[in-house]
């Protein structure tokens, strides 16, 4: 089946800098991209919409000049944290989709630590 | 190794039929467990999830799901299905794996109801 890969699965870094997690579709081509966030002892928060070639839709209360969401390509979808704090931990997925009817497919996610 | 299991990829019922999609999962430690759905041309959206206490777990839309931790499943079922159940619906795990998040995504079944 299709293979949605996000990169790093882990990552910890200094309070203050950018971090940037990667979605790509493996043997498919992403018109959508989906990024997500979950707080421990939550459920999945939807944080943005991302179509190949246009700007990403935000959800309500998401930053969107905090989190950068770049989808320059069938294939590749980007999601920067810039100049991250420590309550930016938190566990990050992508998903993606070939068309609004297709099924989705998730990455494996990242954890994201802000020290 | 840490799955989730969804073994029915396609189900078709009519409506009033009952509904059961099987969700079984391998993890060592304490999970905490979801079912989310997804309509055509909608994100995703939180059923119902299970964290602890009451295994038979109520969720929105008549929903609900039973933890059976012997067997490892959390099984989602309604009793009478409607046209407009008609999505794709996934089961996912996040386990309490120490500092490290982790979340878990079956490969999701398509519910078709025919009216």
């Amino acid at each position: 089946g299709a293979v949605v890969s996000q990169h790093p699965s882990w990552v910890i870094c200094k309070s203050g800098t950018s971090v940037k997690i990667e979605c790509r579709s493996l043997d498919f081509q992403a018109t959508t991209m989906f990024w997500y966030r979950q707080f421990p002892k939550q459920s999945l928060m939807l944080m943005a919409t991302s179509n190949e070639g246009s700007k990403a839709t935000y959800e309500q209360g998401v930053e969107k000049d905090k989190f950068l969401i770049n989808h320059a390509s069938l294939t590749l979808s980007t999601l920067t944290v810039t100049s991250a704090h420590p309550e930016d931990s938190s566990f990050y997925i992508c998903s993606a989709r070939v068309g609004v009817k297709e099924k989705l497919f998730f990455g494996s996610g990242t954890q994201l630590s802000v020290l | 190794a840490q799955s989730v299991s969804q073994h029915n990829h396609h189900v078709i019922l009519s409506e009033a039929a009952s509904l059961e999609l099987g969700c079984n999962y391998s993890y060592g430690g304490t999970v905490n467990l979801f079912w989310y759905v997804q309509y055509p041309g909608q994100h995703l959206q939180l059923l119902l999830k299970y964290f602890s206490g009451d295994p038979l777990v109520k969720g929105i839309k008549g929903f609900e799901a039973e933890f059976i931790k012997s067997k490892f499943s959390f099984n989602l079922r309604k009793p009478s299905v409607q046209w407009s159940d008609t999505a794709e619906y996934f089961c996912a795990l996040h386990g309490d794996g120490g500092s490290q998040g982790n979340l878990i995504f079956g490969k999701g079944t398509k519910l078709s109801v025919k009216p």
